[in-house]
C-alpha cells in the first residue's frame, strides 16, 4: 500500500461544479497536511494547509480526518483556471515529507 | 516568505553531457535541501537530501555517482547528473523544508531536463 494515495483521476468537470478530492495515508504519526497545486511542467505551489478543525479558502475547503486518515479538498464553483494536478502532501516531521501521485482536474467551459 | 531558486528552468542537452542544476534559498539559511525528481503523470520521487557541509543521504536505488550533490553553503545545493543519458530525462525540484512544525515546504521552480 502506498503511504499517501489518491485518485489519479482525471476529472472532468464543467465550470461552476462542485468537486471533491480525497487523499489516504498510512502513517498515523503524521504532524500536517498540505494541498499542493502544480501545473504541467511546474513546481508545485502550496493551496492550503489542513487544519484538524477543517479550514476554508474563498471556494476552496480542506478537511482532516485523523481517525481515518484521510483529507479531503473541496472546490466550489469551478474555475477553468482551476484546471491543474491537486497534490496531497503529508508531513511526518520537517524532515520527512510524503506525496501522493496527484488528481488531474481538468474544468471544462 | 521563504524563497527558493533553482536555476536553469530547463535544459536540452547531448546523450553524456553532465548537468548541474543549482538551487539557492535567496533569503534564508538552509542546512537541508531536498532534491526530487518527477516523471510525467507521476508523483515526486525523493532522491536525497543535501546537507550543508556533509554528505548527502540518498534513497534506495538513487545512484550516488550518477547524482552527484554538493551543498557547499548554507545558501547553495547543487546536483549534478553526470553522463546524463535520455533515461534520465526528467523534471528535477529542489526544496527547503518546512521552517518550523505546521509549515509548508519551500520549492524551487523545477528544472526540465531533456537528453537527446
Amino acid at each position: 500500500r502506498k503511504e499517501v494515495e489518491q485518485d489519479p483521476g482525471p476529472f472532468n468537470v464543467p465550470e461552476g461544479a462542485t468537486v471533491a478530492f480525497n487523499c489516504t495515508y498510512s502513517n498515523s504519526a503524521s504532524q500536517s497536511f498540505f494541498w499542493y497545486r502544480q501545473d504541467c511542467r511546474k513546481e508545485p505551489k502550496l493551496l492550503m494547509s489542513v487544519y484538524s478543525s477543517g479550514n476554508e479558502d474563498g471556494r476552496f475547503t480542506a478537511q482532516l480526518n485523523r481517525a481515518s486518515q484521510y483529507i479531503s479538498l473541496l472546490i466550489r464553483d469551478s474555475k477553468l483556471s482551476d484546471s491543474a494536478t491537486y497534490l496531497c502532501v503529508v508531513n511526518i516531521d520537517n524532515n520527512d515529507m510524503r506525496f501522493g501521485a496527484g488528481t488531474r482536474l481538468t474544468v471544462k467551459p | 516568505g521563504a524563497v527558493v531558486s533553482q536555476h536553469p528552468s530547463w535544459v536540452i542537452c547531448k546523450s553524456g553531457t553532465s548537468v548541474k542544476i543549482e538551487c539557492r534559498s535567496l533569503d534564508f539559511q538552509a542546512t537541508t535541501m531536498f532534491w526530487y525528481r518527477q516523471f510525467p503523470k507521476q508523483s515526486l520521487m525523493l532522491m536525497a537530501t543535501s546537507n550543508e557541509g556533509s554528505k548527502a543521504t540518498y534513497e534506495q536505488g538513487v545512484e550516488k555517482d550518477k547524482f552527484l550533490i554538493n551543498h557547499a553553503s548554507l545558501t547553495l545545493s547543487t546536483l549534478t547528473v553526470t553522463s546524463a543519458h535520455p533515461e534520465d530525462s526528467s523534471f528535477y525540484i529542489c526544496s527547503a523544508p518546512p521552517n518550523g512544525p505546521n509549515q509548508p515546504q519551500h520549492f524551487g521552480d523545477g528544472t526540465r531536463l531533456s537528453i537527446l
